[in-house]
């Protein structure tokens, strides 16, 4: 069974520009959530998506956007992007027992590391 | 709202069991806590979850206070390979809204 993918693994931009970071759940999870991981600040939740929808989303400024589409895969997207946006950023996929719930095994990808110039 | 906090590091040495302790003053009430195992350059990775008293299983064990305050993830025997970031996760009721909120990870290096 195929695990979390998570493209790219590894980018550089400068500040200003935009960034679109994709992620492909395990087959069969619907749930699919966005966590940015710093050194600073650890790993901090930024939203979560449902059948398209979603449903929670962190403390994160407007420029961090997210979607998904019909076949779970989702989608976030940075803009205007700051020096301090540089990240590891981390999205899980689980299958949902409970909505907004800790019950819900999330099985993480290897995330993609962005770095902001 | 309120952070979950974790000793930001632990030592150990290969054979000794350890105790990761995570405080969560606001846990929701019927909600579960989970431990995730993290190494470098990848995402963390499910441990174990309770909701009450003590949970086993094949790597670890977690012990949960009747207030469920608090959580200690313990690992026995620990080796070399134990050492990485260890995070609890819990869902904070803030009162006005509740959120998923990781720990603020246990660094565990084990020592030959």
């Amino acid at each position: 069974k195929a695990g979390v993918t998570q493209t790219p693994r590894y980018l550089i931009k400068t500040r200003g520009q935009q960034v679109t970071l994709s992620c492909s759940p395990i087959s069969g999870h619907r749930s699919v959530s966005w966590y940015q991981q710093t050194p600073g600040q650890g790993l901090q939740f930024l939203f979560e998506y449902f059948s398209e929808t979603q449903r929670n989303k962190g403390n994160f400024p407007g420029r961090f956007s997210g979607r998904q589409f019909s076949n779970s895969r989702s989608e976030m997207n940075v803009s205007t992007l700051e020096l301090g946006d540089s990240a590891l950023y981390l999205c899980a996929s689980s299958l949902e027992t409970r909505r907004n719930s800790g019950a819900n095994v999330l099985t993480f990808g290897a995330g993609s590391r962005l770095t902001v110039l | 709202l309120a952070k979950t906090t974790q000793p930001i590091s632990m030592d150990s040495y290969e054979g000794q069991e350890v105790n990761i302790t995570c405080s969560h003053n606001n846990i929701a009430t019927n909600d579960y806590i989970t431990w995730y195992q993290q190494f470098p350059s990848q995402g963390p990775r499910f441990i174990i979850q309770g909701y009450k008293t003590k949970v086993t299983n094949e790597v670890a064990s977690l012990f949960i206070p009747a207030d469920r305050k608090s959580s200690t993830l313990s690992l026995p025997r620990v080796s070399l390979s134990d050492t990485a970031v260890y995070y609890c996760l819990v869902l904070v009721d803030s009162g006005s809204a509740r959120q998923l909120t990781f720990g603020s990870g246990t660094q565990l290096t084990v020592l030959p």
